[in-house]
This record gives structure tokens, sequence and C-alpha cells, in this order.
């Protein structure tokens, strides 16, 4: 069966621009998350999708940052005015259910580029 | 705080060696979960194992296996006999139910390079 897919791969912008990241989870899994990871880091949380709500969106930096996921399936990470700050890898992250440290699948990423 | 300690930022180790990767976490909760995964040079994040605050039970999977002590706050990670496949970053993770939410996200510590050279 396919993982967890993300598009694109690699996203250049400039400062100040918009811009959307997509993650397509496993099917059948209700719970989604998003981390980014700076170079040389760990991932760091941002938010948490439960079927189609945020359920825990206390990781988001500021409030340039919003996600969604209208249909309990595809989520699209939305960066507004993106700041060179913002360069990163951004991770997507699905499993079967929330909670109960299920184990997380996660996707190859988006490398985001800020210049 | 910091929540998960990976102390060892880089290791290098001749194959067939065994290694030791140590992880150090802190938490209050009394139900947590520790997790360690692997990032290649391709970049994807793989899953190696999970494990439960209430089960303290080492593990041993081929030739890999894990050391969880409570007493200490540790889950270490040991690859017996290590290969160049092996290369990779090791993240160790711990996984709470933090903001009162429900999410039980991941903590992850920096992580530790391993390099195994032929």
């Amino acid at each position: 069966g396919a993982g967890v897919s993300q598009t694109p791969s690699n996203k250049v912008t400039e400062k100040g621009k918009y811009v959307e990241l997509r993650c397509d989870p496993i099917s059948g899994h209700t719970a989604l998350y998003w981390y980014r990871q700076s170079l040389g880091q760990g991932p760091e949380f941002l938010i948490y999708f439960q079927g189609t709500g945020a359920a825990d969106d206390s990781g988001l930096p500021n409030d340039r940052f919003f996600a969604v996921r209208p249909e309990g399936s595809v989520s699209t990470l939305k960066i507004q005015r993106t700041e060179r700050g913002d360069s990163a890898v951004y991770l997507c992250a699905s499993s079967l259910m929330g909670g109960s440290g299920n184990e997380q699948f996660f996707g190859p990423g988006t490398r985001l580029t800020v210049l | 705080a910091q929540k998960v300690t990976q102390a060892q930022t880089e290791i290098s180790v001749v194959e067939k060696e065994d290694v030791t990767l140590d992880c150090v976490y802190e938490t209050r909760d009394t139900t947590y979960y520790l997790f360690w995964y692997k990032q290649p040079p391709s970049g994807e994040l793989v899953f190696l194992i999970r494990r439960n605050s209430f089960d303290e039970q080492n593990e041993i999977s081929g030739r890999y296996s894990w050391n969880f002590q409570k007493s200490t706050s540790s889950f270490n990670f040991t690859i017996t006999a290590s290969q160049v496949v092996d290369s990779a970053v090791y993240f160790c993770a711990l996984s709470e139910d933090y903001s009162g939410a429900g999410s039980y996200q991941l903590t992850f510590g920096k992580g530790t390079k391993l390099s195994v050279i032929p």
C-alpha cells in the first residue's frame, strides 16, 4: 500500500510570498500530524488533526501558519508572508488513530527554502 | 526544559563493532511512550520501536536491542555488529499528552549521527 506522500518535494519561494504544502496520508488513517525539521535538529511538532478538526495546534509558531484537512484525508499546511526563518523540511505523519502513542508513519517531507 | 536528550551528536564506528546510542527523557506523566526512528541520507523517517511506560522489558530485534530504565529515565539503543547500511541519523522521541488535547505528538531529541566505516 502507498505510504504518506507530500508535494511538492521542494519549494523555493521569496520572502513575503504565500505557500501551500500538501500531505496525503495513508488511507484510513484518521490522525495526521505536521512537523518541521530544521537543519541538524529533530522534527518539531506543529499541529495535529483527528479527522477534519485541528485537535491540537499548540506547535504552530505564529498566526502566519495555518493548516486544514477539510475531508479528513488530505491536509494542506499554509504559510503566509514567508520569512527566511521558515526555511526547513516540513514533515507530515499519519497514524491509524490519534493518541495512545500509536506509531506515526512519516512522509518524505517538503523542503521549503525562503530566499 | 529539554524533554529528550541525545548527548551524542556524532558517532563513528568501524563495521562489525557494537554501538550504543543514548537517550534520556524527562516527563511528569505516568503514561507515555518512547520511540526510536532512523533517518537515512534519503531523509525519510523510519520507525524502529515503540515502548510504553508500563513495559520495562528490554527488547531485541535482530541486531537491534533496546534498554529501557525508568529509574534513570533512559531508553538506550544498541546495534550489534554494525553494518554500513546502519549509517544514518537516529532519533529518540517521547510521546505524551503534553497539551491535554490527546494528541500524543512526538517530541524528538536532536539526533545522533552514526557513521559506520567499512
